[in-house]
């Protein structure tokens, strides 16, 4: 069984930069082909894409969000970390990551986290 | 970037019924590279379509999914009580990717 799990922080103040983890399990992020992406959710309102890493290293980022956005991975604890700089208030959403298993073609989101809510607030 | 709009906004409908569902996008996805996303209250999506008319692993027969280049329709062919929900559709097809604004199905 797949599971993803985001953790980091609930609450972050503005200019702060933050870390978010995907811990994957029953898969390996090294997997050809396999990709983990996040996605984000402010409350009542649409899907947000912002970066995916494939598992050769090689990464995308959402062009609006680009210089804000890092995405790594780490093989040895099958996670993916995401860090956005200079967090604003309405960088606050629900924070999602998802896999892209091997045997979808394309980009789509197969398993995902059950989300984590971040709030930016002074 | 490709837009996605989605259409109706909001669809009232009753158990039993047939639900079809819109994304138009600003331009041709290339590939069919078209998926659909059920989210339930307090949920996570779930994958329902991709590749515009494959059923992800798991998803009844009841949900099917058509279109090419700009125009792609999810049809429920007959809801149950747990089709109520908010889906959206995504284009994975051209970078970067891009979620719809989501059509919200409710009860009658």
């Amino acid at each position: 069984q797949i599971t993803l799990k985001e953790s980091g922080p609930t609450l972050v103040k503005p200019t702060q930069t933050l870390t978010l983890t995907c811990t994957v399990s029953g898969f390996s992020v090294s997997t050809s082909g396999v990709g983990v992406g996040w996605i984000r959710q402010p409350p009542g309102k649409a899907l947000e894409w912002l970066a995916l890493i494939y598992w050769d290293d090689d990464n995308r980022y959402s062009p609006s969000l680009e210089s804000r956005l890092t995405i790594t991975k780490d093989t040895s604890k099958n996670q993916v970390v995401l860090g956005m700089t200079n967090m604003d208030p309405v960088d606050t959403a629900t924070y999602y990551c998802a896999l892209r298993p091997s045997g979808y073609p394309g980009d789509c989101w197969a398993n995902w986290g059950q989300g984590t809510l971040v709030t930016v607030s002074s | 970037e490709i837009v996605l709009t989605q259409s109706p906004g909001t669809l009232s409908l009753s158990p039993g019924e047939r639900a079809t569902l819109s994304c138009r996008a600003s331009q041709s996805v290339s590939i069919r590279y078209l998926a659909w996303y059920q989210q339930k209250p307090g949920q996570a999506p779930r994958l329902l379509i991709y590749g515009a008319s494959s059923r992800a692993t798991g998803i009844p027969e009841r949900f099917s999914g058509s279109g090419s280049g700009t125009d792609f329709t999810l049809t429920i062919s007959r809801l149950e009580p747990e089709d109520f929900a908010v889906y959206y559709c995504q284009q994975y097809g051209n970078s970067p990717q891009t979620f719809g604004q989501g059509t919200k199905v409710e009860i009658k």
